[in-house]
């Protein structure tokens, strides 16, 4: 059964990098999927972060693109968000998900999410 | 940019069905994928390709689309269904992949 679960810092200084891990279970990274992040500020509605396949094919929303980065740790089966510079308009509920890859990519399955706050 | 619009709320008592709208200009071109989210859980996908529905999802939803406006209905709404629905698309192109603001959807 698949599962994914985000960890990491809950609490980042303004202009500094957030960093999320999404560890997954029951099933490959490496298989014909890909994986993305996906962020809800409060208060907002849900923003696409960035996308990529294990062949290091990468898809970012042109409004974060210059400060996120994605890592793939095919051995633990888990990749990470990097988000530099971050400011008050960064924090949010952060979900990483799986993606279809179909005619439109689309996020089938979600992980419960990991709140980050921006405050010095 | 592009946009996806969505009414901030809808209110309607059980058993009623619920249509929350969304709306973009591309939609005559593009699926339309819809999400539920219910207080501090994950989204979880409702509609797929505007018609859709996942194998675990009750029949009493379902999606239509009609050019740049996309619904979703929830026939005979339920207390359970309380939440705020999401739609999901991507601009002409497919580059810019965007939400709706989200509906806070009550059954009351």
């Amino acid at each position: 059964q698949l599962q994914l679960q985000e960890s990491g810092l809950g609490l980042v200084k303004p202009s500094e990098t957030l960093s999320l891990t999404c560890a997954v279970s029951g099933y490959s990274i490496n298989s014909g999927y890909y994986w993305g992040w996906i962020r809800r500020p409060p208060g907002k509605g849900l923003e696409w972060i960035a996308n990529f396949y294990h062949d290091g094919t990468t898809d970012y929303n042109p409004s974060l693109k210059r400060r996120v980065s994605i890592l793939v740790d095919t051995a633990n089966n888990q990749f990470s968000l990097r988000l530099s510079s971050v400011t008050a308009a960064d924090a949010a509920v952060y979900y990483c998900a799986r993606v279809v890859i179909s005619t439109t990519y689309y996020f089938d399955f979600w992980g419960p999410g990991a709140q980050v706050s921006v405050s010095s | 940019s592009y946009e996806l619009t969505q009414p901030p709320s809808v209110s309607v008592s059980p058993g009623q069905t619920a249509r929350i709208t969304c709306s973009g200009d591309a939609l005559p071109k593009k699926y339309v994928f819809w999400y539920q989210q219910k207080s501090g859980q994950a989204p979880v996908l409702v509609i797929y390709e505007d018609n859709k529905r996942p194998a675990d999802v009750p029949e009493r939803f379902s999606g239509s689309t009609s050019g740049t406006v996309a619904t979703l209905t929830i026939s005979g709404a339920q207390v359970d269904d309380e939440g705020d629905y999401s739609c999901y698309s991507t601009d002409t192109s497919g580059t810019l992949r965007v939400f709706g603001g989200g509906t806070r959807l009550t059954v009351l």
